[in-house]
């Protein structure tokens, strides 16, 4: 069964400072990964996502993320953060596409000015 | 931009009563799904719908859980006969096809008391 770890609840950072946030998978093939956010009251906004190809993906936002098969991670990175970034975060897995995602727990981002 | 949208934002509901949360997909999406998430806990997948049925569904989806597309736009999730521990925000989401992005509500916050 795939599953997946978000080793960190909550980070802090400082507006303007860099942002990796962690996410370590497990699945027997090749994933299907993403990474959603939620800000309060709202809903779970994609901001990037792989399926295949290019290891390194771009998102909305200036996000990006590494797809490191060797590591089982796909981290989440943003050079310079802003005081909108604060949010809950979400890597996801699928089997195939969207199909039945499989969640973690969530890390949440404050920003400090 | 086009979205989601799930009604009510909150239901409150007497432990044993049946309870149906309310979903308007997009209007060209193909696929669409339930997602829960108990307060401080992942989100966990319910169940995925194409083509007027049921196409996967959790072990959380017992026989206490049906999903329905009554009219071609609404897309409902029903809890024939609540308990306390279905309290949870529910999310419905939907995508055109498995491979593009899938689109969520803002979540129906549902306590059963």
């Amino acid at each position: 069964a795939q599953s997946v770890t978000q080793p960190d609840i909550h980070i802090t950072v400082s507006e303007g400072a860099s942002l990796e946030l962690r996410c370590n998978y497990s699945y027997g093939a090749t994933p299907y990964l993403f990474w959603y956010v939620q800000s309060p009251g709202q809903g779970l906004q994609l901001l990037l996502k792989y399926f295949s190809g290019d290891t390194l993906v771009q998102g909305i936002k200036g996000f990006e993320a590494e797809f490191k098969r060797s590591q089982s991670s796909f981290n989440l990175r943003k050079p310079s953060v802003h005081w909108s970034d604060a949010a809950e975060y979400f890597c996801a897995v699928g089997a195939y596409g969207n199909e039945k995602l499989t969640f973690g727990t969530g890390t949440r981002l404050t920003i400090i000015p | 931009e086009p979205e989601v949208t799930q009604t009510p934002s909150h239901q409150v509901t007497q432990m044993g009563q049946e309870v149906i949360l309310r979903c308007v997909p997009i209007s060209n999406h193909l696929y669409f799904y339930w997602y829960r998430q108990i307060l401080g806990q992942k989100v966990e997948f319910l169940v995925s719908f194409y083509n007027n049925e049921i196409s996967e569904k959790s072990e959380i989806f017992d026989d206490q859980f049906s999903v329905e597309r009554p009219d071609g736009s609404n897309f409902t999730l029903k809890i024939r006969s609540t308990k306390l521990e279905d309290s949870a925000m529910y999310f419905c989401a939907s995508t055109q096809n498995i491979n593009t992005e899938a689109f969520f509500g803002q979540g129906t916050r549902l306590t059963v008391v």
